[in-house]
């Protein structure tokens, strides 16, 4: 498939527990985006990477979110010691060129997570 | 503050009449305007979009109107069908900037 795809679909974690979730943006697309969205709400901005560099995290939560891009392609998003309060469907995006102006996002399917 | 506010979180409209949509956004730097639309499990997936020097944008059976003045955006489906059903997320960016703004989405439910 072209779109982006992400893995796992469904993690359920014991607070306390790492988890590691991954993204596969569209082949060749330059910026990259991660969303956390709670339920009944709308996707909210966590970080943003162009190619390799994050240059935006202002939107993650806490020091336990870290995200990473290392080779300008596949991101992980690692959450550490997981709370109950960061159960949330995470939303990857990504779009082809430098992000800003009429740049249209493509999400991918998320994974919802679940700290018990 | 919620900067895009959707005050309707449901609709519902019969098949074949018209469903709109609406989206209000606060921050006048907004200047680029996204609807996507979301089925259950999926990612939100791009409907259409409207920079700030239109006040119209069409494709297809959907339009998306803009309203400046009163910061006032809408989305019609004309005709709408079964298949329209999902919850509709407005979205916005500022000029150079790159994060999207959503609303908190509104559920549409077409009749059949």
């Amino acid at each position: 498939g072209a779109g982006v795809s992400q893995s796992p679909r469904y993690k359920v974690a014991k607070r306390g527990q790492d988890v590691a979730l991954r993204c596969d943006p569209i082949s060749g697309h330059v910026s990259l985006f991660w969303y956390q969205q709670a339920l009944g709400q709308g996707p909210e901005f966590l970080t943003y990477f162009q190619n390799e560099a994050q240059l935006d995290k202002s939107g993650l939560p806490s020091d336990r979110f870290f995200a990473e891009r290392p080779e300008g392609s596949v991101s992980t998003l690692k959450i550490q010691r997981t709370q109950q309060e960061d159960s949330a469907v995470y939303l990857c995006a990504s779009s082809p060129g430098l992000a800003g102006g009429t740049d249209t996002q493509y999400f991918g399917p998320g994974t919802r997570l679940t700290v018990l | 503050d919620q900067q895009v506010k959707q005050n309707s979180p449901s609709l519902s409209v019969q098949e074949g009449r018209i469903s709109i949509l609406n989206c209000d956004y606060t921050n006048s730097m907004f200047d680029y305007f996204l609807w996507y639309k979301k089925y259950p499990a999926e990612g939100p997936t791009f409907l259409i979009s409207i920079s700030s020097i239109k006040d119209k944008n069409e494709d297809g059976r959907f339009t998306v109107f803009l309203n400046k003045s009163a910061k006032h955006l809408s989305l019609h489906i004309v005709p709408s069908q079964p298949g329209d059903s999902a919850v509709y997320f407005c979205a916005a960016s500022g000029s150079g900037t790159y994060k999207y703004i959503f609303g908190t989405g509104t559920r549409l439910k077409v009749l059949a």
